[in-house]
């Protein structure tokens, strides 16, 4: 089954602690990026990623690092979590870029204290 | 900046009733358009598009006409589901653009 899946689905930590939310698909997808969604604001790009050894910034990158050494896993990297990363974050993929369909993954709710 | 205006919500309505939620949008040029459903506990997914001015998106019974004139790409379906009930959102890329501008969602509350 085509897919995009995000781990762990629901986290809660502590300001400073350092954290991984791991994305994959496996549909070959060259574009993979990320979004945080908050109440009023839609969803707002952190990164995005062209294919493997390339990404970019978004909207809002401050306080996020990404990777992407394989082309089926993009993780989103929480350096030193801050109350204000509390989000909702969704890693999403397609064949070639923005214009195509983007698959989103199941969305991973992380709380910050 | 491009940005993407869409009506709070929640909104509630009866099964079979007529639901339109109202999308407008600010960009230069002749940005695409979406509309993106996100049903409870799941991703985005893509619910329809187009691509220039007048085209008509359609599916599952939902419809939008992108209208330059009015900068607007309304949603409506004529006769509502409770599995319609999901938070829907509007969204834009410029035509030169790399970027996904997102409205800031409606929630759908669809009644037996």
């Amino acid at each position: 089954e085509a897919q995009v899946t995000q781990n762990p689905r629901y986290l809660i930590t502590v300001t400073g602690k350092k954290l991984t939310v791991t994305c994959s698909q496996n549909m070959n997808h060259e574009y993979m990026s990320w979004y945080r969604q908050d109440p009023g604001l839609g969803l707002r790009q952190i990164y995005y990623s062209m294919n493997v050894e390339v990404t970019d910034k978004g909207d809002v990158p401050e306080g996020y690092k990404v990777s992407r050494k394989e082309k089926r896993n993009f993780p989103l990297i929480l350096e030193s979590p801050s109350p204000n990363q509390t989000s909702l974050y969704f890693c999403a993929s397609s064949w070639a870029g923005v214009r195509d369909t983007q698959y989103f993954g199941p969305g991973t709710r992380l709380t910050v204290l | 900046g491009d940005s993407v205006t869409q009506m709070e919500g929640p909104v509630t309505l009866s099964e079979e009733a007529f639901l339109t939620i109202n999308c407008t949008y600010t960009a230069t040029g002749y940005p695409s358009l979406f509309w993106y459903v996100q049903y409870p506990g799941e991703g985005l997914q893509l619910l329809l598009k187009a691509t220039k001015a007048d085209d008509k998106g359609s599916n599952k019974g939902f419809e939008a006409t992108y209208r330059k004139e009015t900068t607007s790409f309304h949603l409506e379906k004529g006769s509502v589901q409770v599995s319609d009930s999901a938070v829907y959102f509007c969204a834009l890329i410029k035509a030169a653009g790399n970027k996904l501008t997102f409205g800031g969602g409606t929630r759908v509350l669809v009644k037996p």
